[in-house]
Protein backbone atom coordinates (compact mmCIF):
# COMPACT_ATOMS: atom_id res chain seq x y z
CA UNK A 1 0.00 0.00 0.00
CA UNK A 2 1.50 3.59 0.00
CA UNK A 3 3.59 5.12 2.34
CA UNK A 4 4.51 8.26 3.29
CA UNK A 5 7.50 9.27 4.83
CA UNK A 6 8.51 13.12 6.07
CA UNK A 7 11.68 13.87 7.08
CA UNK A 8 13.30 14.99 9.32
CA UNK A 9 10.91 14.20 12.23
CA UNK A 10 12.06 17.23 14.25
CA UNK A 11 14.68 20.47 13.18
CA UNK A 12 15.85 22.64 15.60
CA UNK A 13 16.98 26.48 14.05
CA UNK A 14 18.28 29.34 15.10
CA UNK A 15 16.10 32.34 13.81
CA UNK A 16 16.72 33.54 10.35
CA UNK A 17 18.16 30.04 9.30
CA UNK A 18 16.63 28.21 6.59
CA UNK A 19 14.17 25.15 6.62
CA UNK A 20 13.21 22.34 4.88
CA UNK A 21 10.73 19.46 5.16
CA UNK A 22 10.40 16.86 2.79
CA UNK A 23 7.55 14.27 2.28
CA UNK A 24 8.26 11.23 0.15
CA UNK A 25 5.88 8.44 -1.56
CA UNK A 26 5.81 5.19 -2.93
CA UNK A 27 3.98 5.44 -5.10
CA UNK A 28 2.78 8.52 -7.75
CA UNK A 29 0.51 11.10 -6.16
CA UNK A 30 -2.68 12.53 -7.50
CA UNK A 31 -1.59 15.25 -5.56
CA UNK A 32 -0.47 16.89 -2.50
CA UNK A 33 -1.34 19.72 0.18
CA UNK A 34 0.53 20.68 2.79
CA UNK A 35 -1.14 21.89 6.80
CA UNK A 36 0.51 23.70 9.49
CA UNK A 37 -0.41 22.82 13.52
CA UNK A 38 0.86 25.40 16.15
CA UNK A 39 1.37 23.83 19.54
CA UNK A 40 -1.78 22.80 21.07
CA UNK A 41 -3.33 23.80 18.12
CA UNK A 42 -5.49 22.70 14.46
CA UNK A 43 -3.81 21.65 11.40
CA UNK A 44 -4.24 24.83 8.79
CA UNK A 45 -4.26 24.46 5.30
CA UNK A 46 -1.28 25.93 3.62
CA UNK A 47 -0.81 25.02 0.04
CA UNK A 48 -2.00 22.42 -2.72
CA UNK A 49 0.28 21.14 -5.16
CA UNK A 50 -1.14 19.11 -8.30
CA UNK A 51 1.25 19.41 -11.95
CA UNK A 52 4.50 18.02 -11.96
CA UNK A 53 7.48 20.10 -10.84
CA UNK A 54 5.26 22.47 -9.66
CA UNK A 55 6.50 25.19 -7.53
CA UNK A 56 4.48 27.89 -5.30
CA UNK A 57 5.18 30.41 -2.96
CA UNK A 58 3.85 31.85 -0.34
CA UNK A 59 6.03 34.71 1.01
CA UNK A 60 8.82 33.26 3.21
CA UNK A 61 7.39 29.50 2.31
CA UNK A 62 8.48 27.42 -1.02
CA UNK A 63 6.38 24.56 -2.06
CA UNK A 64 7.31 22.00 -4.48
CA UNK A 65 6.46 19.31 -6.43
CA UNK A 66 8.64 16.62 -7.89
CA UNK A 67 9.04 15.90 -11.70
CA UNK A 68 7.74 12.00 -11.14
CA UNK A 69 5.19 13.14 -8.27
CA UNK A 70 6.57 11.16 -5.59
CA UNK A 71 7.71 14.11 -3.37
CA UNK A 72 7.38 17.16 -2.23
CA UNK A 73 9.28 19.52 -0.25
CA UNK A 74 8.43 22.87 1.28
CA UNK A 75 10.97 25.20 2.45
CA UNK A 76 10.98 28.24 4.76
CA UNK A 77 13.70 31.06 4.08
CA UNK A 78 14.74 33.10 6.89
CA UNK A 79 12.78 31.09 9.60
CA UNK A 80 10.99 32.97 12.15
CA UNK A 81 9.55 32.84 15.90
CA UNK A 82 6.00 32.96 14.34
CA UNK A 83 7.05 29.08 12.07
CA UNK A 84 7.02 27.28 15.14
CA UNK A 85 4.80 24.10 14.77
CA UNK A 86 4.44 20.80 12.57
CA UNK A 87 4.49 20.79 9.32
CA UNK A 88 2.04 17.91 7.40
CA UNK A 89 2.36 16.73 4.30
CA UNK A 90 -1.27 15.04 3.12
CA UNK A 91 -0.99 12.97 -0.20
CA UNK A 92 -3.54 11.27 -2.67
CA UNK A 93 -2.53 8.71 -3.67
CA UNK A 94 -4.37 5.63 -6.13
CA UNK A 95 -6.08 4.60 -2.90
CA UNK A 96 -7.77 7.52 -2.96
CA UNK A 97 -7.22 7.48 1.11
CA UNK A 98 -6.18 10.26 2.29
CA UNK A 99 -2.90 9.91 4.48
CA UNK A 100 -1.29 12.45 6.31
CA UNK A 101 2.54 12.20 6.32
CA UNK A 102 4.02 11.80 10.04
CA UNK A 103 5.35 15.61 10.12
CA UNK A 104 7.82 17.48 11.71
CA UNK A 105 7.93 19.51 14.18
CA UNK A 106 10.11 22.41 13.66
CA UNK A 107 11.52 24.86 16.77
CA UNK A 108 13.07 28.51 16.47
CA UNK A 109 15.20 29.73 18.76
CA UNK A 110 15.19 33.28 18.97
CA UNK B 1 -17.66 33.38 7.85
CA UNK B 2 -17.47 31.28 11.57
CA UNK B 3 -15.37 28.48 11.65
CA UNK B 4 -15.43 24.78 12.46
CA UNK B 5 -16.58 24.10 15.88
CA UNK B 6 -16.59 20.79 17.93
CA UNK B 7 -18.60 19.51 20.97
CA UNK B 8 -17.73 18.82 23.63
CA UNK B 9 -13.55 20.07 23.87
CA UNK B 10 -12.35 17.57 26.57
CA UNK B 11 -14.14 14.69 27.82
CA UNK B 12 -13.10 12.02 30.30
CA UNK B 13 -14.72 8.54 29.74
CA UNK B 14 -14.21 4.95 31.29
CA UNK B 15 -13.06 1.94 29.59
CA UNK B 16 -16.25 0.34 28.26
CA UNK B 17 -18.65 3.12 27.99
CA UNK B 18 -19.40 4.96 24.62
CA UNK B 19 -18.95 8.55 23.31
CA UNK B 20 -20.70 10.91 20.72
CA UNK B 21 -18.84 13.72 19.32
CA UNK B 22 -19.64 16.60 17.47
CA UNK B 23 -18.88 18.61 14.48
CA UNK B 24 -20.36 21.20 13.00
CA UNK B 25 -18.99 22.71 9.62
CA UNK B 26 -18.37 25.86 7.84
CA UNK B 27 -21.71 26.75 6.45
CA UNK B 28 -22.11 25.52 2.78
CA UNK B 29 -19.65 22.70 3.17
CA UNK B 30 -20.68 19.63 2.60
CA UNK B 31 -18.00 17.52 3.30
CA UNK B 32 -17.02 16.85 6.52
CA UNK B 33 -14.07 14.09 7.86
CA UNK B 34 -12.94 12.79 11.11
CA UNK B 35 -9.07 11.91 11.87
CA UNK B 36 -8.03 10.68 15.20
CA UNK B 37 -4.09 12.41 16.43
CA UNK B 38 -2.14 10.52 18.56
CA UNK B 39 1.43 11.26 19.73
CA UNK B 40 2.37 7.53 18.27
CA UNK B 41 0.24 7.65 15.79
CA UNK B 42 0.17 11.04 13.94
CA UNK B 43 -2.86 12.04 12.33
CA UNK B 44 -5.34 9.18 10.82
CA UNK B 45 -8.25 9.57 8.78
CA UNK B 46 -11.74 7.91 10.22
CA UNK B 47 -14.21 8.67 7.87
CA UNK B 48 -15.32 11.41 5.14
CA UNK B 49 -19.16 12.49 4.92
CA UNK B 50 -20.60 13.82 1.88
CA UNK B 51 -23.87 14.83 1.71
CA UNK B 52 -24.99 12.71 4.21
CA UNK B 53 -23.30 9.41 2.89
CA UNK B 54 -20.07 7.96 3.93
CA UNK B 55 -17.72 8.64 0.98
CA UNK B 56 -14.54 7.12 2.25
CA UNK B 57 -12.90 5.35 4.83
CA UNK B 58 -9.77 4.92 6.49
CA UNK B 59 -8.67 1.43 8.53
CA UNK B 60 -10.21 1.71 12.10
CA UNK B 61 -12.83 -0.98 13.68
CA UNK B 62 -16.37 -1.19 13.77
CA UNK B 63 -16.46 0.65 17.32
CA UNK B 64 -15.70 3.68 15.16
CA UNK B 65 -19.14 5.14 13.20
CA UNK B 66 -20.07 8.31 12.39
CA UNK B 67 -23.08 10.12 10.29
CA UNK B 68 -23.76 13.23 8.82
CA UNK B 69 -27.15 15.33 9.02
CA UNK B 70 -29.29 17.05 6.25
CA UNK B 71 -27.69 20.20 7.89
CA UNK B 72 -23.88 19.06 7.03
CA UNK B 73 -23.31 18.68 10.93
CA UNK B 74 -21.50 15.64 11.70
CA UNK B 75 -21.54 12.92 14.76
CA UNK B 76 -19.00 10.79 15.37
CA UNK B 77 -19.34 7.73 17.74
CA UNK B 78 -16.94 5.49 19.52
CA UNK B 79 -18.34 2.17 21.06
CA UNK B 80 -17.03 0.61 23.81
CA UNK B 81 -13.95 2.60 24.84
CA UNK B 82 -10.43 1.18 25.16
CA UNK B 83 -7.79 3.09 26.61
CA UNK B 84 -6.16 2.97 23.03
CA UNK B 85 -8.94 5.49 22.12
CA UNK B 86 -7.59 8.32 23.92
CA UNK B 87 -6.50 10.87 21.08
CA UNK B 88 -7.36 13.88 20.14
CA UNK B 89 -10.67 14.26 18.25
CA UNK B 90 -10.37 16.48 14.60
CA UNK B 91 -12.56 17.10 11.99
CA UNK B 92 -12.46 19.08 8.98
CA UNK B 93 -14.58 20.64 6.68
CA UNK B 94 -14.78 21.52 3.14
CA UNK B 95 -16.87 22.39 0.13
CA UNK B 96 -15.91 19.10 -2.07
CA UNK B 97 -13.67 17.05 -0.17
CA UNK B 98 -11.05 15.65 1.53
CA UNK B 99 -8.75 15.92 -1.56
CA UNK B 100 -9.62 20.11 -1.10
CA UNK B 101 -8.47 22.26 1.43
CA UNK B 102 -10.00 21.56 4.62
CA UNK B 103 -10.41 23.40 7.37
CA UNK B 104 -10.09 21.98 10.68
CA UNK B 105 -11.87 22.32 13.95
CA UNK B 106 -10.34 22.92 17.40
CA UNK B 107 -10.87 19.85 18.08
CA UNK B 108 -12.34 17.10 21.10
CA UNK B 109 -9.42 15.88 23.44
CA UNK B 110 -11.16 12.77 24.90
CA UNK B 111 -9.42 10.39 27.77
CA UNK B 112 -9.88 7.04 28.34
CA UNK B 113 -9.37 5.61 31.85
Amino acid sequence: GQQVMQIPQYQHVQEGEDFTTYCNSSTTLSNIQWYKQRPGGHPVFLIQLVKSGEVKKQKRLTFQFGEAKKNSSLHITATQTTDVGTYFCAPRGATNKLIFGTGTLLAVQP
Amino acid sequence: KAGVTQTPRYLIKTRGQQVTLSCSPISGHRSVSWYQQTPGQGLQFLFEYFSETQRNKGNFPGRFSGRQFSNSRSEMNVSTLELGDSALYLCASSLEGVYYEQYFGPGTRLTVT
